[in-house]
């Protein structure tokens, strides 16, 4: 089992272009959960998705930020647009159901020049 | 205060000392839960202690959770340089909400040789 896979572990885009970043789950883990980290910070929630249903994204932005998680491939966190301030590490974290616990990925890390 | 604070905000011992890092919470819990991070990389799941334990250890760690007043401590005995990381606590609301963990802003803990 590979573990909570996310791709690329580094992302540097320009202001104004889009970032795409892929989070596949565990094995078996139907529930994903994309976090925040600004740098010397702790991780905020953003959004916590289902197989093809956002079931919480209280933790989003309103405008840019979109997530998804299809019936097939990876669940993607997207941002348009991209401004200084978002450069951050963006975690992702799977769990097979809602009593169980979480395991997280290596993290991609953005960087808006 | 924010759900989920650390305290202290930094540490700093010699090796084979104790640490002792503070957790303090605002809502009811289902869990609560310790990460480890050290710089620039993922988090390290540490231990998880349900709402109905006081005490649990693992290795060289305990953690303690009192729900009267909120708050939960992790022990680090004999400590090595190579625990010299962030350490995060993060509180688990599921069953009570939608799951999401809400991380506290973290100890930065430094080990001297």
């Amino acid at each position: 089992n590979a573990g909570v896979m996310q791709n690329p572990r580094h992302l540097v885009r320009r202001r104004g272009q889009e970032a795409r970043l892929r989070c596949s789950p565990m094995k078996g883990h139907s529930h994903v959960y994309w976090y925040r980290q600004l740098p010397e910070e702790g991780l905020k929630f953003m959004v916590y998705l289902q197989k093809e249903n956002i079931i919480d994204e209280s933790g989003m932005p309103k405008e840019r930020f979109s997530a998804e998680f299809p019936k097939e491939g990876p669940s993607i966190l997207r941002i348009q647009q991209v401004v200084r301030g978002d450069s951050a590490a963006y975690f992702c974290a799977s769990s097979p159901g809602e009593y169980y616990g979480y395991t997280f990925g290596s993290g991609t890390r953005l960087t808006v020049v | 205060s924010q759900q989920g604070e650390e305290d202290p905000q930094a540490l700093s011992i010699q090796e084979g000392e104790n640490a002792t890092m503070n957790c303090s919470y605002k809502t009811s819990i289902n869990n609560l839960q310790w990460y480890r991070q050290n710089s620039g990389r993922g988090l390290v799941h540490l231990i998880l202690i349900r709402s109905n334990e006081r005490e649990k250890h693992s290795g060289r760690l305990r953690v303690t959770l009192d729900t009267s007043k909120k708050s939960s401590s992790l022990l680090i005995t004999a400590s090595r340089a190579a625990d010299t990381a962030s350490y995060f606590c993060a509180t688990d609301t599921r069953g009570t909400s939608y799951g999401k963990l809400t991380f506290g802003q973290g100890t930065i803990l430094t080990v001297h040789p």
